[in-house]
């Protein structure tokens, strides 16, 4: 089982500011890692796929990066709107895929 | 458009089996390509993999659940389920049912929508 570590477990920053979370793999995934946004009593939604590609109708603002083992999620200038739970997730070895423990960002 | 509609009970009793449907629409579950797959995420925790199916039929299990799980097809009815045995406390989970297609434009490899799931609370 490739097994994602998410850092830090809670960030709390300011509208405006940048905002950086990290994921590592136990192993290398490539490129196939995603990143999905989830709200309070909602679905998770997806932001980033294949490591650095912004899913349809995701604001520029938010931006990914990375390859192997460790990647990152940037939010440019946070809004009110982006305090949420984020979630890593590989399909490196497809059907077995999983998830990172989610990082929650929060208002500061 | 492929759209995704969930069924099935809310409480179920421990020991008993938890089972769940997914209804497809706008393609074939058979179709090249495409795969079927559930995944649950326990209240403040996040998402874990059950299983998936694939349009070849193909099962694969979490190791974690493979002795309790067992996802099947429906062709006639287009469409897939899931049963979880022995089920416990442990299992009260928001369900989500999902698909991913590998034929079409890199993003549909990926899960997005998720539906609204449902909330399967275990519990006498």
């Amino acid at each position: 089982e490739i097994v994602l570590t998410q850092s830090p477990a809670t960030l709390s920053l300011s509208p405006g500011e940048r905002a950086t979370l990290s994921c590592r793999t136990s192993q290398s995934v490539s490129i196939f890692l995603a990143w999905y946004q989830q709200k309070p009593g909602q679905a998770p939604r997806l932001l980033i796929y294949d490591a650095s590609n912004r899913a349809t109708g995701i604001p520029a603002r938010f931006s990914g990066s990375g390859s192997g083992t460790d990647f990152t999620l940037t939010i440019s200038s946070l809004e009110p709107e982006d305090f949420a739970v984020y979630y890593c997730q590989q399909r490196s070895n497809w059907p077995w895929i999983t998830f990172g423990q989610g990082t929650r960002l929060e208002i500061k | 458009q492929v759209l995704l509609q969930q069924s099935g009970p809310g409480l179920v009793r421990p020991s008993e089996t938890l089972s769940l449907t997914c209804t497809v629409s706008g393609v074939s579950i058979s179709r090249t390509n495409y795969y079927w797959v559930w995944i649950r995420q326990p209240p403040g925790k996040g998402p874990e993999w059950i299983g998936t199916i694939s349009y070849s039929g193909r099962d694969d299990y979490n190791p974690s659940l493979k002795s309790r799980v067992i996802i099947s097809v429906d062709s006639s009815k287009n469409q897939f389920s899931l049963n979880l045995h022995a089920v416990t406390a442990a299992d009260t989970a928001v369900y989500y049912c999902l698909k991913r297609s590998s034929l079409q434009q890199p993003e549909s490899n990926w899960f997005d929508p998720w539906g609204q799931g449902t909330l399967v609370t275990v519990s006498s």
